[in-house]
């Protein structure tokens, strides 16, 4: 079945770069999706990539893309204390109406 | 004006109690979700609704039921609560594949 796989904890000092990695199954997914959720609240959708791109970025975000090996990653640039949430990686199910969710990435942001 | 609202916020149960978290959307999608977060963050899909259909039900026990008067509402019924239920309930609703809008999240204790 679908399944999207990623790292559970990744620690970084403020001011570094945060790398965060997920491999997805569905090779067919049109889009591939980030999403935060900070304490006590819900996920929100960060970023996304559609699937004939290789990379994209947004600001201090930078998103990779490699097909071949189903490989998915996020680059937070000059990292904030502020981006200390989990970081869930996602694509949509096959036939739609679901959303396949990764474990989630607890980035945490040494000041 | 909240995309997805989701009441209450905290409930506080005992075992045994029926119970219901209620879900409006005023982005005017199709589909709507309900999720159960776990303690250890882990995202779980438990229905999924399109134009007031049941569309998923990822082998929930029949003490959930979800009732969709309109497409702009999910609400979730939980009959003879259980240890295990407690958790954090989100509901979502979605403009297609993938792309998810989160409510605030229902933290369910049940005692």
């Amino acid at each position: 079945g679908e399944d999207v796989e990623q790292s559970l904890f990744l620690s970084v000092r403020e001011g570094d770069s945060s790398v965060i990695n997920c491999t997805y199954t569905d090779s067919s997914s049109t889009y591939l999706y980030w999403y935060k959720q900070e304490p006590g609240a819900g996920l929100q959708l960060l970023t996304y990539i559609f699937s004939n791109m290789d990379m994209k970025q947004d600001q201090r975000l930078t998103v990779l893309l490699n097909k071949k090996d189903k490989h998915l990653s996020l680059r937070i640039a000059d990292t904030q204390t502020g981006d200390s949430a989990i970081y869930f990686c996602a694509e949509p199910a096959t036939g739609g109406f679901k959303t396949i969710f990764g474990a989630g990435t607890r980035l945490f942001v040494k000041a | 004006d909240t995309a997805v609202s989701q009441t209450p916020k905290y409930l506080v149960t005992q075992m045994g109690n029926d119970k219901s978290i209620k879900c409006e959307q005023n982005l005017g999608h199709d589909t709507m979700y309900w999720y159960k977060q776990d303690s250890k963050k882990f995202l779980k899909i438990m229905f999924s609704y399109n134009n007031k259909e049941l569309i998923i039900n990822e082998t929930v026990p029949n003490r959930f039921s979800p009732k969709s008067p309109d497409k702009a509402h999910l609400n979730l019924h939980i009959n003879s609560l259980e240890l295990g239920d407690s958790a954090v309930y989100f509901c979502a609703s979605s403009p297609g594949p993938g792309e998810a809008f989160f409510g605030q999240g229902t933290r369910l204790t049940v005692v």
